[in-house]
């Protein structure tokens, strides 16, 4: 079947921490994979994708690589800032239909 | 030019009413969803509509019915409101095509008193 398994949290980082959060996955076929973060009181915002083996997403200074061989994804940034501090969600489309599977969620709080 | 929209953002209610959550997204996404946040962040897949069509419906007590009257909108009711029914719910669309992402609303947060 089709799951995703994240890092438990909570995590706690002082500002300018080099953050990881951990992300593997269980798929049939190719999947797409997916990081999303939600901040406090708002939806999930997509923050960044990968749709192949290899591809290497990024954005606001985030990036993860989509590996096969280890089926993860794991989401990083080099220099935490207070504003980062949100949920973050991993999650995969198998490209079989129309269904998507999230991880349980990492919240990340960053102090000054 | 809100993308997916949800309404209202916030309500409040007795156990035993009746309440609907409205949803409309300006996409042009084929696919559209309902999920419930728990206290803890959980997210739980609860219907899924394809062209007003629906294609997954997780296990979910009956008092819960979506209704899509067009591919743009996906509304959702509940009826005889629990108290373990207080949670987030979440609005999504994607269209088809396994490397699209979902869209969501900013949420409803129910509360029952």
């Amino acid at each position: 079947g089709n799951s995703v398994t994240q890092m438990e949290g909570p995590v706690t980082l002082s500002e300018e921490a080099f953050l990881t959060i951990n992300c593997t996955y269980t798929a049939t076929g190719y999947p797409s994979l997916f990081w999303y973060v939600q901040y406090p009181g708002e939806g999930l915002q997509l923050l960044l994708k990968a749709t192949k083996a290899d591809d290497k997403g990024s954005n606001k200074g985030f990036e993860a690589t989509y590996r096969k061989e280890t089926t993860s994804f794991h989401l990083e940034k080099g220099s935490v800032q207070v504003s980062d501090s949100a949920v973050y969600f991993c999650a995969l489309n198998a490209n079989t239909g129309n269904q998507f599977y999230f991880g349980t969620g990492t919240s990340l709080t960053v102090i000054p | 030019d809100t993308a997916v929209s949800q309404t209202p953002k916030y309500l409040v209610t007795q156990m035993g009413n009746d309440k609907s959550i409205k949803c409309e997204q300006n996409l042009g996404h084929d696919t559209m969803y309902w999920y419930k946040q728990d206290s803890k962040k959980f997210l739980k897949i609860m219907f899924s509509y394809n062209n007003k069509e629906l294609i997954i419906n997780e296990t979910v007590p009956n008092r819960f019915s979506p209704k899509s009257p067009d591919k743009a909108h996906l509304n959702l009711h509940i009826n005889s409101l629990e108290l373990g029914d207080s949670a987030v719910y979440f609005c999504a669309s994607s269209q088809t095509g396994g490397n699209q992402p979902q869209h969501f609303g900013d949420g409803t947060r129910l509360s029952i008193l």
